[in-house]
């Protein structure tokens, strides 16, 4: 069955400190594939995501992501962290057919100290 | 550009009785979602529709859950009768097009429900 796997469920960093969420996906057939942020009471924003073309993929409040074929990932980074990118972050995939939903993994909670 | 707009943002009920919540996409989208957000887990698509039809309710549970989207608009998610594994936030999300898998969905606020 297709999937998506979100290593790690919380993630802490230091202020300033490379941020580096893991997502990968379980299909033959590379998807199309989205980071999307949740604040604490709000709906889900989209970060960035990867359709076809470049593999490093360059998203909102600078953060970027990488589709690794080979690897069947697509990790999110961000070079240095800022205490506002505290948050829940959903990696999320959708296979390259017309009306199929999202899939999301379970989430990352990453934590930015001071 | 207005977002999405969910209500009411938080619900408390008892087990066994009804709620409703309500979503008003953003407007010229054609294509809205509902999704069930347990805690500790990501959404979980329930319902899709494409204007007033629906593409995808395989994993709605009928007994219980029903939606309707009246005039192709606005949108009502109704939980009857609620049981305690219930308990969720409930996203609506709209995007312009069905056809372009690569369209962007876009999330509102969610409705927090918790069934006592």
């Amino acid at each position: 069955a297709q999937s998506v796997t979100q290593l790690g469920s919380h993630v802490s960093v230091s202020e300033g400190a490379l941020v580096l969420l893991r997502c990968n996906y379980s299909s033959s057939v590379p998807p199309y594939l989205f980071w999307y942020v949740q604040y604490p009471n709000q709906g889900l924003q989209l970060l960035l995501k990867y359709t076809t073309g470049a593999t490093l993929v360059k998203g909102i409040n600078g953060f970027e992501a990488e589709f690794k074929k080979s690897e069947t990932s697509f990790h999110l980074t961000k070079p240095s962290a800022h205490m506002s990118d505290a948050a829940e972050y959903f990696c999320a995939v959708r296979w390259n057919q017309a009306g199929t939903a999202l899939i999301f993994g379970k989430g990352t909670t990453l934590s930015v100290s001071s | 550009e207005a977002g999405v707009a969910q209500s009411p943002r938080y619900k408390i009920i008892e087990k066994r009785q009804s709620v409703a919540f309500w979503c008003n996409p953003i407007s010229g989208h054609a294509t809205l979602y509902w999704y069930q957000q347990i805690l500790g887990q990501g959404p979980k698509l329930l319902i899709q529709f494409q204007n007033n039809g629906v593409v995808d309710d395989s994993q709605l549970p009928k007994d219980r859950f029903s939606a309707e989207r009246l005039k192709g608009v606005d949108s009502t998610l109704k939980i009857q009768p609620a049981k305690l594994e219930d308990s969720a936030v409930y996203l609506c999300a709209s995007s312009l097009l069905l056809g372009a898998v690569v369209d962007t969905q876009y999330f509102g606020p969610g409705t927090r429900l918790t069934v006592l």
